[in-house]
């Protein structure tokens, strides 16, 4: 374990299902980091904490709702989602943003039927 | 001019050969450069990292060369072996922002 604990590990969901995806890490970071990453295109970041507040969101689409109601712990609240959602979904943190590396989790695997 | 470009998006090395990959950035005011490998199934994990006030950076068979005037830094993986077989990501990022990715590179070391 790296210190930073994603659940589910696997989920499949229809698309109008309502799911959650939950990360927490113990390593007393302050910043986290939701990223996608799909077969063969580059890890891509979707949104930002640094002391629970979203400091970035990249054009996520409204069907992904990010919540962080402390430092440790992170949501990814998922609805009414495309089959092209389907991903990894990895948690990251950091001692602050723009500081140091990135510890991940080891992601949720989600399939979109 | 906030990409990180990575090459060779994959590679196939020899066990016991060097296994070498390459990136470019462009702004000048990244100050630091880690390196994460990720097997299947799994998180990147932070490999090795460097900032620009060395031109080199060595941990075990790890190596990062950075050569700050040409704004290229490579990572080179000396007596390659098969659990080496993974995807390697290179990085850039600048003080109170976030880290840039490169798009990565799947390696795989022959046995």
């Amino acid at each position: 374990e790296t210190g930073v604990t994603q659940t589910p590990r696997h989920l499949v969901m229809g698309m109008t299902n309502k799911k959650s995806l939950k990360c927490e890490q113990h390593l007393g970071h302050n910043a986290m980091y939701w990223y996608k990453q799909s077969a063969k295109k580059p890890l891509e970041l979707m949104f930002v904490y640094n002391f629970k507040e979203q400091t970035e969101n990249n054009s996520v689409p409204s069907r992904f709702s990010p919540e962080c109601p402390n430092s440790s712990h992170l949501f990814l609240h998922l609805h009414t989602l495309q089959p092209e959602d389907s991903a990894l979904y990895l948690c990251a943190s950091s001692q602050v943003q723009g500081y140091g590396g990135y510890t991940f989790g080891s992601g949720t695997r989600l399939t979109v039927v | 001019q906030q990409q990180v470009k990575q090459s060779p998006q994959s590679l196939i090395v020899q066990k016991g050969g060097i296994s070498i990959i390459n990136c470019a950035y462009e702004n000048t005011a990244f100050d630091y450069f880690p390196w994460y490998q990720q097997f299947p199934g799994k998180g990147p994990a932070l490999l090795i990292a460097i900032r620009p006030d060395v031109s080199e950076k060595k941990e075990g068979r790890f190596t990062i060369s950075f050569n700050k005037s040409a704004k290229q830094f490579s990572l080179h993986i000396m007596d390659s072996q098969p659990g080496d077989s993974a995807t390697y990501f290179c990085a850039a990022s600048k003080r109170d922002d976030k880290i840039i990715f490169g798009k990565g590179t799947r390696l795989h070391i022959l046995p």
